[in-house]
């Protein structure tokens, strides 16, 4: 069973841009979560999507945003980058709420 | 707010030595509770979770925790460390079934061979 899927691995931005990172989760798992890994702040949740629906977001500017397609693949996307944007992002799918979440490696953002 | 605090920031253990890692986190309804791993260069795995039952759970690699509620505590343990087990252990709490997992900042384990 292939895991979940994130790309690109690695990216570099310059401050203004805006990203698209993209997740695709294990096959028959319709929640998707999205974290920010940092140094300094650690794991921070983004956001988690379930059936296309966003039901839980993080503590993020409107410059974080996410989308999930029918399909349970998500998205997401950050506008204007900052120097702060740097991090990793992670992933994760679960199927249902009674298992633990399944985590991807993650794209490394570099905003410069 | 929720939180999860993680009492050791870094551990040092020469292998064959046991080990427990401080977790304690600050809702006061019904949680699940997550340890994961995360190897040097590796995603974050599971190691084990708690949702209801037996508070003593099992998990990979001889690795186990104890959820004890009184004390809002969730302690990983493993009887003798590897040198294999050398990572970073993050603790996390999920608030009743909702998807958004809160995690402590982490504990660097280095096991010395």
């Amino acid at each position: 069973k292939a895991g979940v899927t994130q790309t690109p691995r690695y990216l570099i931005k310059t401050r203004g841009q805006q990203v698209t990172l993209s997740c695709s989760p294990i096959s028959g798992h319709r929640s998707v979560s999205w974290y920010q890994q940092t140094p300094g702040q650690g794991l921070q949740f983004l956001f988690e999507y379930f059936s296309e629906t966003q039901r839980n977001k993080g503590n993020f500017p409107g410059r974080f945003s996410g989308r999930q397609f029918s399909n349970s693949r998500s998205e997401m996307n950050v506008s204007t980058l900052e120097l702060g944007d740097s991090a990793l992002y992670l992933c994760a799918s679960r199927s249902d709420p009674n298992y633990g979440y399944t985590f991807g490696s993650g794209t490394r953002l570099t905003v410069v | 707010a929720q939180s999860v605090s993680q009492h050791n920031h870094h551990v040092i253990l020469s292998e064959a030595a046991s080990l427990e890692l401080g977790c304690n986190y600050s809702y006061g309804g019904t949680v699940n509770l997550f340890w994961y791993v995360q190897y040097p260069g590796q995603h974050l795995q599971l190691l084990l979770k708690y949702f209801s039952g037996d508070p003593l759970v099992k998990g990979i690699k001889g690795f186990e925790a104890e959820f004890i509620k009184s004390k809002f505590s969730f302690n990983l343990r493993k009887p003798s460390v590897q040198w294999s087990d050398t990572a970073e252990y993050f603790c996390a709490v999920n608030e009743g079934n909702t998807g958004k997992l809160i995690f402590g900042q982490g504990t660097t384990l280095q096991v010395k061979p």
